[in-house]
C-alpha cells in the first residue's frame, strides 16, 4: 500500500529557531513534494525532489532514497512561516498521496 | 502569468443537489488534477486530466466526475450531494503529466446542508 507519514503533527517554535519536519514513505515513489498551506486554504508548492537536496531561501528539503525519508528544514524561523506543511508522494501513477500535515506555529 | 483560478470560491448546496466546479489552469499547462480536503480525511486525490483524457482516478464514488476541455479548463461535478461532501476542493495544474511541480488554485469551499 502506498503510504506517506509525517511527523510531528504539531510543532511550536520561537522565532529564530531551526525547524525540521519529517516525512517517510513506502517503496515506489518517483518524486516527493513539499507543500505549504496557510489559513484560508491556499496551497503553495515548495519543493519537488526525487534525489539529493534543494534550497530556496530559508527552506531546505532533503531526500534519502535508501531510507525512504525526506526532511523539510526551516532556518531562522519567522512567525510568517506559521502554516501547515504537507508532504506528498508521487507513486508514478500521476496521483499524489498526501501525509497528514504538520501544523507549525512560530511565536515572536 | 496568471495563476490557477477556481470558481466559485464558496458554495452552499442542499443534500441531493448537484454541483459543478470550474478550474482554469495556468496558460500552457495541460494537466489538471483535482483534490478534496476535509478535516477528517485530509487531502485526497480525485482525478487527473491531461489532453481532455482522464488519466487517473482516486477512490471516490461515481457521483464524482470531471472533464477537461480543449483549452485545458476543467470542471468537476458531484451529483446527489451528501453532507460528507462538504470540503475544500482544490485543483492544480502542471505543464504535462508525470513528475512536474503542481500549481494549486485557491480552492472552492463547498458546504452541503
Amino acid at each position: 500500500k502506498n503510504e506517506v507519514e509525517q511527523s510531528p503533527q504539531n510543532l511550536t517554535a520561537q522565532e529564530g529557531e531551526f525547524i525540521t519536519i519529517n516525512c517517510s514513505y513506502s517503496v515506489g515513489i518517483s518524486a516527493l513534494h513539499w507543500l505549504q498551506q496557510h489559513p484560508g486554504g491556499g496551497i503553495v508548492s515548495l519543493f519537488m525532489l526525487s534525489s539529493g537536496k534543494k534550497k530556496h531561501g530559508r527552506l531546505i528539503a532533503t531526500i534519502n532514497i535508501q531510507e525512504k525519508h525526506s526532511s523539510l528544514h526551516i532556518t531562522a524561523s519567522h512567525p510568517r512561516d506559521s502554516a501547515v506543511y504537507i508532504c506528498a508522494g508521487d507513486y508514478n501513477t500521476d496521483k499524489l498521496i498526501f501525509g497528514t500535515g504538520t501544523r507549525l506555529q512560530v511565536f515572536p | 502569468k496568471a495563476g490557477v483560478t477556481q470558481t466559485p470560491r464558496y458554495l452552499i448546496k442542499t443534500r441531493g443537489q448537484q454541483v459543478t466546479l470550474s478550474c482554469s489552469p495556468i496558460s500552457g499547462h495541460r494537466s489538471v488534477s483535482w483534490y478534496q480536503q476535509t478535516p477528517g480525511q485530509g487531502l485526497q486525490f480525485l482525478f487527473e486530466y491531461f489532453s481532455e483524457t482522464q488519466r487517473n482516478k482516486g477512490n471516490f464514488p461515481g457521483r464524482f466526475s470531471g472533464r477537461q476541455f480543449s483549452n485545458s479548463r476543467s470542471e468537476m461535478n458531484v451529483s446527489t450531494l451528501e453532507l460528507g461532501d462538504s470540503a475544500l476542493y482544490l485543483c492544480a495544474s502542471s505543464p504535462r503529466t508525470g513528475d512536474y511541480e503542481q500549481y494549486f488554485g485557491p480552492g472552492t469551499r463547498l458546504t452541503v446542508t
